[in-house]
């Protein structure tokens, strides 16, 4: 157990509708990091969060968008869906932004089918 | 932009040592990770490597860095069927951002 929580662990939807996935860090860790999961893309990187602040961004698309509470949980929400965004949604979360070895705790995912 | 590229797929005897490769483009590269990805579960870290070093061993584990050619590997010696999982590959760039680069992941199949 990474002490990682992400919910909910499946979700099947509709092209154009919107989700919203939750994620609980590790206790003590101030970074979330979202990753998208897919068989063709692999593991790719969509956003950073620091104690609630956006740190970093990789290849998030407009139709998505996230935050970080003050109580440093996340939720990654996706809009006008579509059928490629079928993926296993990864939250990670560590210690700090910067120093240390970088270690990602990694949830087990949030499984998204769009039909 | 900065890439990390592994081979797909790799088959293996029990017993055998497994040799997983990686490769990366970004020279600021400043600490590579191995992470095991089960079936139904997240990414769990291996081990990791700073690039100040060529090797590091960690029981059955054995990573070597030649940082001139950008490329990494990851041994597994007496492999067995409970190691069949995909191994990503990872690296944190010294600027920029800090999130990690992940490879596109290496199955290993463990024959018995």
């Amino acid at each position: 157990d990474s002490g990682v929580t992400q919910t909910p662990k499946h979700l099947i939807t509709a092209t154009g509708q919107r989700v919203t996935l939750r994620c609980s860090p590790r206790s003590g860790d101030l970074s979330v990091y979202w990753y998208q999961q897919s068989l063709d893309q692999g593991l790719q990187f969509l956003i950073q969060y620091y104690n609630g602040e956006e740190r970093a961004k990789g290849n998030i698309l407009e139709r998505f968008s996230a935050q970080q509470f003050p109580d440093l949980h996340s939720e990654l929400n996706l809009s006008s869906l579509e059928l490629g965004d079928s993926a296993l949604y990864f939250c990670a979360s560590s210690v700090g932004t910067s120093g240390n070895t970088g270690e990602l705790f990694f949830g087990e995912g949030s499984r998204l089918t769009v039909l | 932009g900065e890439d990390v590229e592994q081979s797909l797929f790799l088959s293996v005897r029990e017993g055998d040592s497994s040799v997983i490769n990686c490769t990366y483009t970004d020279s600021s590269s400043t600490y590579l990770y191995w992470y095991k990805q089960e079936p139904g579960a997240g990414l769990q870290l291996l081990t990791y490597i700073f690039s100040n070093m060529d090797m590091k061993q960690d029981q059955r584990l054995t990573v070597l860095l030649n940082k001139k050619d950008k490329h990494l590997s990851l041994r597994i010696a007496d492999t067995q069927t409970g190691d069949s999982a995909i191994y990503f590959c990872a690296d944190l760039m010294d600027t920029g951002r800090r999130a990690l680069t992940f490879g596109s992941g290496t199955r290993l199949q463990v024959q018995p």
